[in-house]
C-alpha cells in the first residue's frame, strides 16, 4: 500500500521562502509527483522526482530523499498568486496514482 | 488544443436521479482517469482506462459506471444518486501509465440533495 502524510495549512509572508514537506511509505518507488491547485480550479503538473535530490525550476524547486520517504517544494520569492493547495502524490503502478491531501498555502501581505 | 474538456460545471440533482458526466480530451492521450475530491479527503480515484474500450475500477467506484468507446471520450455515469456523491469530480489524462503526468479538466460540481 501507500501513504502520504502532508501538513493541512501553512502560512508565509509575500517574498518569503516557505518549504511543503511531505513524507510517505510505498511498497514501491516510482517517483514523487507535485501538483498545484487554486480553490476551485484543477491540479497542475508542477515536478516530478525520481532520483535523489534538489531540482529547481524557477522560483520552485522540488526535493526527493528515497532513503527517508521523504520530499519537499520549496518555493521562493513568495507572490500572492502563489495562495493554492500542493499536493503530492506517488505513482503506484498498476495505472493509479496516490494523492496526498495537500497543503493549503496562504501568502499574506 | 483544448485539452481536457468537462460539461457540466455545476449540477445539482434529486436524490435518486441519473445523470451523465461528460470528459473528452484532445490531446490523443491514452490513459484517462475519473477522480472525485471531497473536503480534506484529496483526490480518490473512481475509475481509470487504458485505452478505448478497456475501463477498470479504482478506489472508490460504488455507485459509479464509465465506458469508452472512442480515445478521446470518457463519460462518468452515475446511476440513483445519493447525498454521498456530492462532491467535485475531476476528470484527468495521460499519455502513458502512472509515471507520466496527469491533465486535469476544470471539474465538475455535483450536489445531491
Amino acid at each position: 500500500g501507500q501513504n502520504i502524510d502532508q501538513p493541512t495549512e501553512m502560512t508565509a509572508t509575500e517574498g518569503a521562502i516557505v518549504q511543503i514537506n511531505c513524507t510517505y511509505q510505498t511498497s514501491g518507488f516510482n517517483g514523487l509527483f507535485w501538483y498545484q491547485q487554486h480553490a476551485g480550479e484543477a491540479p497542475t503538473f508542477l515536478s516530478y522526482n525520481v532520483l535523489d535530490g534538489l531540482e529547481e525550476k524557477g522560483r520552485f524547486s522540488s526535493f526527493l530523499s528515497r532513503s527517508k520517504g521523504y520530499s519537499y517544494l520549496l518555493l521562493k520569492e513568495l507572490q500572492m498568486k502563489d495562495s493554492a493547495s500542493y499536493l503530492c502524490a506517488l505513482p503506484g503502478g498498476y495505472q493509479k496514482v496516490t494523492f496526498g491531501i495537500g497543503t493549503k498555502l496562504q501568502v499574506i501581505p | 488544443n483544448a485539452g481536457v474538456t468537462q460539461t457540466p460545471k455545476f449540477r445539482i440533482l434529486k436524490i435518486g436521479q441519473s445523470m451523465t458526466l461528460q470528459c473528452a480530451q484532445d490531446m490523443n492521450h491514452n490513459y484517462m482517469y475519473w477522480y472525485r475530491q471531497d473536503p480534506g479527503m484529496g483526490l480518490k480515484l473512481i475509475y481509470y482506462s487504458v485505452g478505448a474500450g478497456i475501463t477498470d475500477k479504482g478506489e472508490v467506484p460504488n455507485g459509479y459506471n464509465v465506458s469508452r468507446s472512442t480515445t478521446e471520450d470518457f463519460p462518468l455515469r452515475l446511476e440513483l444518486a445519493a447525498p454521498s456523491q456530492t462532491s467535485v469530480y475531476f476528470c484527468a489524462s495521460s499519455w502513458g501509465r502512472d509515471t507520466d503526468t496527469q491533465y486535469f479538466g476544470p471539474g465538475t460540481r455535483l450536489t445531491v440533495l
